[in-house]
């Protein structure tokens, strides 16, 4: 099976850098994701990690260490537009994803 | 515009009904999902097809039964609700099982009372 675990809620203010955690076991790897999905709204893709080391995407970046089970999503210049849940999604042996219960990130003036 | 659509956006239904919900892509992606969303926001598959055969099904009552007529749809068939069965149902596709991001459509909110 798997387990995925990342915080429920976190808080920053507009223009500070925050960082949303994800630890996860699974048997067998074969990717992480990240997800942004706003209130009432589909998630969509922010980023994809299968080897470990960081992977940057403009305001964006995620890093992964394979070793450690272990990754993180890093939001730079946070916007009041980045407020939504961040999901953290890992594809194992079944190649299919399984999500974390996701973050819940609220950016404040 | 390529996209994931599902229909219908909303449903609202009573308790022993049976209804399904449509999805179709046309982004030419062979692998497909429904994923559950509970009202803690918690996104959960349920079944994956890939170019129309079913590869996953998770543990899910027997009256959520999926139809793939071809690899752009994939629907999804409820007998009997139960209040339990609300939540949000999201179609997704992918170009291939694995390593390929999602692509969500936008949800369907089904509400039994």
């Amino acid at each position: 099976g798997q387990n995925i675990d990342q915080p429920t809620e976190m808080t920053a203010t507009e223009g500070a850098i925050v960082q949303i955690n994800c630890t996860y076991q699974t048997s067998g790897f074969n990717g992480l994701f990240w997800y942004q999905q706003h209130a009432g709204e589909a998630p969509t893709f922010l980023s994809y990690n299968v080897l470990d080391g960081l992977e940057e995407k403009g305001r964006f970046s995620s890093f992964l260490s394979r070793s450690k089970g272990y990754s993180y999503l890093l939001l730079k210049e946070l916007q009041m537009k980045d407020s939504a849940s961040y999901l953290c999604a890992v594809t194992g042996g079944s190649y299919i994803p399984t999500f974390g219960r996701g973050t819940s990130l609220i950016v404040h003036p | 515009d390529t996209a994931v659509s599902q229909t219908p956006k909303y449903l609202v239904t009573q308790m022993g009904n049976d209804k399904s919900i449509k999805c179709e892509q046309n982004l030419g992606h062979d692998t497909m999902y429904w994923y559950k969303q509970d009202s803690k926001k918690f996104l959960k598959i349920m079944f994956s097809y890939n170019n129309k055969e079913l590869i996953i099904n998770e543990t899910v009552p027997n009256r959520f039964s999926p139809k793939s007529p071809d690899k752009a749809h994939l629907n999804l068939h409820i007998n009997s609700l139960e209040l339990g069965d609300s939540a949000v149902y999201f179609c997704a596709s992918s170009q291939r099982v694995g390593n390929s991001p999602l692509h969500f459509g936008n949800g369907t909110r089904l509400t039994v009372t």
